[in-house]
């Protein structure tokens, strides 16, 4: 079964010290990981697909990297801004085109 | 581009009545997919479309649950009869051909009482 486990649960930073959040995933044959944004009462923002064991993607703070048996979203001098909920996803070549399952994801708060 | 839109924003309705969520998801892409979103069970597929085809439903918990899409504009999702444990949020989405990446509306939360 395909599954996605997501630690820790909760992060609590302060503005400017770095971290990163795991995406553990087993899946019958990766298309590939997604790294998604969710605010408070909003839906979760796309940020980021890995597609290959040692791809990595940046956007502004955030960097995800990617092996075969886990993600890690790197946060590089986190802001309060960065405060959110984030998400991380599987999509398996098994699948007919597009489902995704999702972990329960990390909330991060950054305090100023 | 005014991405998916999701109506209604917030639903309150009685246990046994009949509740409708409806969605439209960008022009052009050809995917469509209905999540629900609890503090237990995280984000879960419900059902998803293709070209307004229904392709995975193995998600819908029950057979009160059902979802139609009529055309390429237009989706819902309706609950017949609605039960407590039926509250959440209810996503929909829509991605291209490729799927890069799906576009999630604002999302409908749904509160059964």
């Amino acid at each position: 079964e395909d599954q996605v486990t997501q630690s820790p649960e909760a992060l609590r930073l302060q503005e400017g010290e770095s971290s990163s959040l795991n995406c553990s995933y087993t899946v019958s044959g990766l298309r590939g990981l997604f790294w998604y944004r969710q605010d408070p009462g909003k839906g979760p923002e796309f940020l980021f697909t890995l597609y290959s064991a040692g791809e990595e993607k940046e956007k502004e703070r955030l960097k995800a990297t990617l092996t075969k048996k886990e993600s890690f979203l790197h946060i590089t001098a986190p802001k309060p801004e960065d405060s959110a909920t984030y998400l991380c996803a599987v999509q398996a070549f098994s699948n007919q085109g597009g489902k995704l399952i999702f972990g329960q994801g990390t909330e991060l708060s950054v305090k100023p | 581009d005014a991405g998916v839109i999701q109506s209604p924003r917030h639903e309150v309705t009685e246990m046994g009545q009949e509740v409708t969520l409806r969605c439209k998801p960008i022009s052009g892409h050809d995917y469509l997919f209905w999540y629900r979103q609890t503090m237990m069970r995280g984000l879960e597929l419900l059902i998803y479309f293709n070209n307004n085809v229904p392709i995975d439903d193995s998600g819908m918990p029950e057979d009160r649950f059902s979802a139609k899409m009529p055309n390429a504009s237009f989706s819902t999702l309706k609950i017949q009869p609605s039960e407590p444990r039926d509250s959440a949020v209810y996503f929909c989405a829509s991605s291209p051909p490729i799927n890069y990446g799906y576009t999630f509306g604002s999302g409908t939360r749904l509160t059964v009482v």
